[in-house]
């Protein structure tokens, strides 16, 4: 058990540009979460998966911003035409399927922190 | 919709001290879990304590206590014994129970400094 990782760390991108950040979860779990910190702040929901199932959008969730899990395994995160007020840390989380453990508990990955220019 | 609210923004602390950290809640939920993370500086987050609205008993992990008013919704965090490694940003989320899964509902954080 690796935990939960994402790439890259650090993306530095310039207003206007496509970015996409990649989320691997803990392997034996099926729910995954996106979430998105700005400084000095708690992490705000922004989707979650259950399996490849997208289940839940949060109003955060603009047309610009777009998730996918195709597999049931890693997630991927876009984001297009980045604008000024995308820069934050985006953290994925995974947490066990139903009944095999405690599913209520999110792992976090340690981030990917975008900066647009 | 639940909201969780962290009133002090920064706390300091003594080595082998004590220190609280505050949180309310507002939900219309009945079964509910609450949570203190921990977000040490650069470093990803980590779950330090879980309570069950369910249960009535207070959790407690070593240091780590937590004193649930459900009637109040408050959900407050006992560090005891500060430790130099407890410095970081300590956040209290809300998660409604839920089996197909659910956000955390989090707090805006306190960030808690210990000293030597």
């Amino acid at each position: 058990d690796t935990g939960v990782s994402q790439n890259p760390r650090h993306k530095i991108t310039k207003r206007g540009q496509n970015v996409t950040f990649r989320c691997d979860p803990i392997s034996e779990h099926n729910r995954l979460y996106w979430y998105r910190q700005t400084l000095g702040q708690g992490p705000e929901f922004l989707t979650y998966f259950q399996n490849e199932a997208q289940l839940e959008k949060s109003r955060l969730l603009s047309d610009r911003f777009s998730a996918e899990r195709p597999k049931g395994s890693f997630s991927t995160l876009e984001i297009q035409r980045t604008e000024q007020g995308d820069s934050a840390m985006y953290l994925c989380a995974s947490s066990a399927r139903w009944g095999q453990g405690p599913s209520y508990e999110q792992y976090f990955g340690p981030g990917t922190r975008l900066t647009v220019t | 919709a639940q909201t969780v609210t962290q009133s002090q923004p920064e706390m300091s602390v003594q080595e082998a001290e004590t220190v609280t950290l505050s949180c309310t809640y507002d939900t219309s939920e009945s079964n509910y879990y609450l949570f203190w993370y921990k977000q040490p500086p650069s470093r990803q987050m980590i779950l330090v304590i879980r309570q069950e609205a369910y249960k009535q008993q207070n959790a407690t992990e070593n240091r780590f206590s937590v004193n649930f008013q459900k009637a109040a919704k408050s959900f407050s965090l006992k560090i005891s014994d500060s430790q130099l490694g407890d410095t970081a940003m300590y956040f209290c989320a809300f998660m409604k129970q839920n089996q197909a899964g659910t956000a955390l509902i989090f707090g805006k954080g306190t960030t808690l400094s210990v000293s030597s």
